[in-house]
């Protein structure tokens, strides 16, 4: 069955420095989109970045970039310059199968960041 | 701007009452789901529907229901409310272009409490 993990329940990063969060996935399927979205204390769901399984490169988007090992099955996400702005809570999400008319997400428990000043 | 809204963004209710939360989005989006967000658990599919009369039932369906009868709106109905339905309620849409690109995009939430 897919799955998605994160292990780090919480974290704590300094102002302006790098944070990775982990995230690693299981599926039998070559084909899959994995993608990272923020939640804030305000609640909505914030889409960030995705990457598909073929590609070749990391995804990036601004400070956001994506260290996809496609051997190990992970997807971390990694925050440059953290910002107090950052701190919220962080889920990894995998689409259960690409193409077609499916379209499902599998959501990890997510991972809480404060960014302290 | 098109967008995805929900209503209501906060409701008390009583167990056994049946509740409906409305979820509407103008991107004209084909696929709309609804997730259900509970502590330790992430977020959980309760239902989704890839287009118009076609809904589908997701990993928390049980008690919960949903009819698709335009592209805008998919309203998710809770026929007698149970205490184990407290919860915050996420409607998403994505284009449904058969991508894995394809992102799906979140309403505000509506947090449900069943008393």
């Amino acid at each position: 069955a897919q799955k998605i993990t994160q292990t780090q329940p919480g974290m704590f990063v300094q102002e302006k420095e790098a944070v990775t969060l982990d995230c690693t996935y299981d599926t039998s399927d070559p084909s899959y989109g994995l993608f990272w979205y923020k939640q804030p204390s305000s609640g909505e769901m914030i889409f960030l970045i995705y990457q598909g399984s073929y590609d070749q490169q990391n995804a990036t988007e601004g400070r956001y970039s994506l260290n996809f090992q496609k051997a190990r099955k992970s997807a971390n996400l990694v925050i440059s310059a953290s910002q107090l702005g950052d701190s919220a809570m962080y889920f990894c999400a995998m689409r259960e199968r690409a193409g077609g008319a499916t379209n499902k997400l599998i959501f990890g428990t997510g991972t809480l960041l404060a960014v302290q000043p | 701007d098109a967008e995805i809204t929900q209503s209501p963004r906060h409701k008390i209710t009583e167990t056994g009452r049946q509740v409906t939360l409305a979820c509407h989005q103008t991107w004209n989006h084909n696929n709309m789901f609804w997730y259900r967000q509970d502590l330790g658990h992430g977020l959980r599919l309760i239902h989704y529907s890839y287009g118009v009369q076609d809904t589908n039932k997701g990993e928390v369906s049980d008690g919960y229901s949903v009819s698709r009868s335009n592209t805008e709106d998919l309203p998710l109905t809770l026929e007698s409310a149970a205490s184990s339905q407290t919860s915050v309620y996420f409607c998403a849409s994505a284009q449904g272009e058969g991508r894995s690109s394809d992102t799906q995009y979140f309403g505000p939430g509506t947090r449900l409490t069943v008393l």
